[in-house]
């Protein structure tokens, strides 16, 4: 079946340096979706890449899906410690439809202040 | 509106009790899936369902029930529980319409421990 595989499984930062997390599939992806999930709480829809290559910004963060269609990447300018958190990226696992999504392991970002 | 909620927020169980999970949204999503997250693996899906009367199976369904009798509920039953089924559980719904289709909106989860 499909795979989706995020990396690093954990990063520390000082406060103000960068950070980026990748996800690759194992096959080509219809969509990728960005979720994050603070320590304790339940994910939170970030955002949704269609097209081959499209970037979005959302103020420090910048997503990117590959040309491909198989990886992609988050993208945080000058973490905060309000960035800590674990981000997760999801894939339908049926080529198509969301009904079906699965979801990598997820990057557990923490911010030293 | 209070998007996705779950009842209970913790519950212990012994071997072999039954129990069901509750789940509710008033966003009136044709979607609601049920997950289960532990630790080092990300989120699994369980169960899913595309409207009232129609459910189907996730990645890992084996000892879990569901229904979707109406759009709001989505109840997910453990039969016979099991110490593998110590984890926590997620319910999510989205809508395939509009802006905002395919995004999944997740409940506070259940923190589920069997003994």
């Amino acid at each position: 079946g499909q795979q989706v595989m995020q990396i690093p499984q954990y990063q520390h930062v000082q406060e103000g340096e960068d950070f980026t997390t990748y996800c690759n599939s194992s096959t080509t992806l219809s969509n990728i979706q960005w979720y994050k999930q603070r320590p304790g709480g339940h994910p939170v829809f970030l955002i949704q890449l269609v097209k081959s290559g499209e970037v979005k910004k959302q103020k420090r963060l910048t997503f990117q899906f590959g040309e491909a269609k198989k990886n992609s990447s988050l993208h945080i300018t000058a973490t905060q410690t309000t960035d800590v958190g674990t981000y997760f990226c999801a894939g339908p696992n049926d080529g198509g439809s969301n009904y079906k999504l699965t979801f990598g392991k997820g990057t557990l970002l923490t911010v030293n202040p | 509106n209070a998007g996705v909620t779950q009842t209970p927020k913790f519950q212990v169980l012994k071997t072999g009790q039954s129990m069901t999970l509750q789940c509710a949204q008033d966003m009136n999503h044709e979607y609601m899936s049920w997950y289960r997250q532990d630790p080092g693996m990300g989120l699994r899906l369980i169960h899913y369902s595309v409207g009232a009367g129609i459910t189907d199976q996730g990645e890992v369904p084996n000892g879990y029930n569901v229904s979707r009798s109406t759009t709001e509920d989505f109840p997910l039953r453990l039969l016979s529980a099991a110490p593998s089924q110590t984890s926590v559980y997620f319910c999510a719904s989205s809508s395939f319409r509009g802006l905002n289709e395919g995004e999944q909106y997740f409940g506070p989860g259940t923190r589920l421990t069997v003994t």
